[in-house]
């Protein structure tokens, strides 16, 4: 079974431009989640769907960034414009259900310069 | 919100001893306790997990323990090995719509 995943792995884009990332979950988990991860730090949700619903974006800063998961499956996290402090790892997770194992996949590392 | 604190940073062991991290939460009300294991440039893995009705699993050589009252929960892993070398995360999950919040992560390195 295909565990998480995500594209592109690497993305170098200068600041001010536009930049998006895609995640396939597990086939039959509901719940998926974005995390952001800066070097030596723990990841940092934010978003959680439950199938095609956004439960918890309260760590999404929305005035840059969106997130959508139209069909309760795939998703996508955009961020428009970057900044420089947005270059991190961005994760992607999902699982059964927000108590069940959280399943990552390899994550995209974003440089903004 | 929830805060969670890990300790320490880093920390090396020789080969064979045993490796023990500790995290404190702040909301009691938190009532699952995973712990991941990323090593450096993959992703994280679930390698324990102990739910608030339990003071204590085990699996194999790991082992977390959880004390509600004082609201800590550690991580021990006897017999270390090389390849245990990896930064280990705790978290902490409460209930609704509380997000799974992660500690800052320690830094193992078994000494071969």
């Amino acid at each position: 079974e295909a565990g998480v995943v995500q594209s592109p792995r690497y993305k170098i884009i200068e600041k001010k431009q536009p930049v998006a990332f895609w995640c396939n979950p597990i086939s039959g988990h509901n719940t998926l989640y974005w995390y952001l991860q800066n070097l030596g730090q723990g990841p940092e949700l934010l978003i959680r769907y439950e199938n095609e619903e956004a439960v918890d974006d309260s760590q999404l800063p929305k005035d840059r960034f969106s997130a959508e998961r139209l069909k309760g499956v795939d998703s996508t996290l955009k961020i428009q414009p970057a900044e420089l402090g947005d270059s991190a790892v961005y994760l992607c997770a999902s699982s059964m259900g927000v108590y069940n194992e959280q399943f990552f996949g390899p994550g995209t590392r974003l440089t903004v310069l | 919100g929830e805060n969670v604190e890990q300790h320490p940073s880093t920390l090396s062991v020789q080969e064979g001893d045993s490796a023990v991290i500790k995290c404190t939460y702040s909301d009691s009300a938190s009532n699952y306790f995973p712990w991941y294991k990323q090593e450096l440039g993959k992703r994280p893995q679930l390698i324990i997990d102990i739910r608030s009705n339990v003071g204590e699993k085990k699996d194999q050589r790991i082992a977390v323990t959880l004390n509600k009252t004082a609201k800590h929960f550690s991580l021990h892993i006897t017999e270390t090995q090389p390849e245990d070398s990896a930064v280990y995360f705790c978290a902490a999950l409460g209930e609704g719509n509380t997000p799974l919040v992660f500690g800052k992560g320690t830094r193992l390195s078994v000494i071969a």
